[in-house]
């Protein structure tokens, strides 16, 4: 079955006690991506891999990182989580960018 | 101001209605535009996207661009219950060769209940 898994699913921390979200896509995408989703907001982008080894900032990328070191594999990083990062997590795949994109189920965080 | 505005909604109507959801933009570049479905708990799902003006028809789904204004919509006809969930546009543009820069921009969602 082509999907998108994230995990872990639900996530609770401290502040500034380093974090990794996994993402993995079994489509052979080329292009994968982060996005935040937050009451009133909608979704934000985070980080964007065009390729292996290449990845771009989004519209919130304050307080992340992430790599691209395998073609089905894309973490994000919170290397310092703060109260302000608690929110609901998406890592999408796709073929083709800027068109479809097939979203993973969401990881909530909370920071305290 | 945000570069996407969609109406906050919630929306609710009764069960057979029709169903307009709107977007408009400030992005001149947006040359790609998209309409997900999110169920709750669950992560967005591609609905319908179309390329240029005009419309797009698929089942009890028409997705509506207008360039000129900057306004894309989406109806929904003969509306039932399992349509409820969220509903976001979404929009993308490309460089000069038509390749897409893979940032999407969304609006902040459309929350729809169609009750029987």
């Amino acid at each position: 079955e082509a999907q998108v898994t994230q995990n872990p699913r639900y996530l609770i921390t401290v502040t500034g006690k380093k974090l990794t979200v996994t993402c993995s896509q079994n489509m052979n995408h080329e292009y994968m991506s982060w996005y935040r989703q937050d009451p009133g907001l909608g979704l934000r982008q985070i980080y964007y891999s065009m390729n292996v080894e290449v990845t771009d900032k989004g519209d919130v990328p304050e307080g992340y990182k992430v790599s691209r070191k395998e073609k089905r594999n894309f973490p994000l990083i919170l290397e310092s989580p703060s109260p302000n990062q608690t929110s609901l997590y998406f890592c999408a795949s796709s073929s083709r960018p800027g068109r479809e994109q097939f979203f993973g189920p969401g990881t909530r965080l909370t920071v305290l | 101001q945000k570069e996407v505005e969609q109406d906050p909604g919630p929306l609710s109507v009764p069960e057979g209605a029709i169903v307009s959801l709107n977007c408009t933009y400030s992005n001149s570049a947006f040359q790609y535009f998209m309409w997900y479905r999110q169920y709750s708990r669950k992560g967005p799902e591609l609905l319908m996207y179309t390329y240029s003006s005009g419309n797009k028809e698929d089942g009890r789904f028409t997705a509506q661009v207008d360039k000129s204004s900057k306004y894309i919509s989406l109806f929904i006809r003969d509306s039932q219950p399992s349509d409820s969930a969220t509903y976001l546009c979404a929009m993308s543009h490309t460089n000069a060769g038509g390749t897409s820069y893979g940032k999407l921009t969304f609006g902040q969602g459309t929350i729809l209940t169609v009750h029987p």
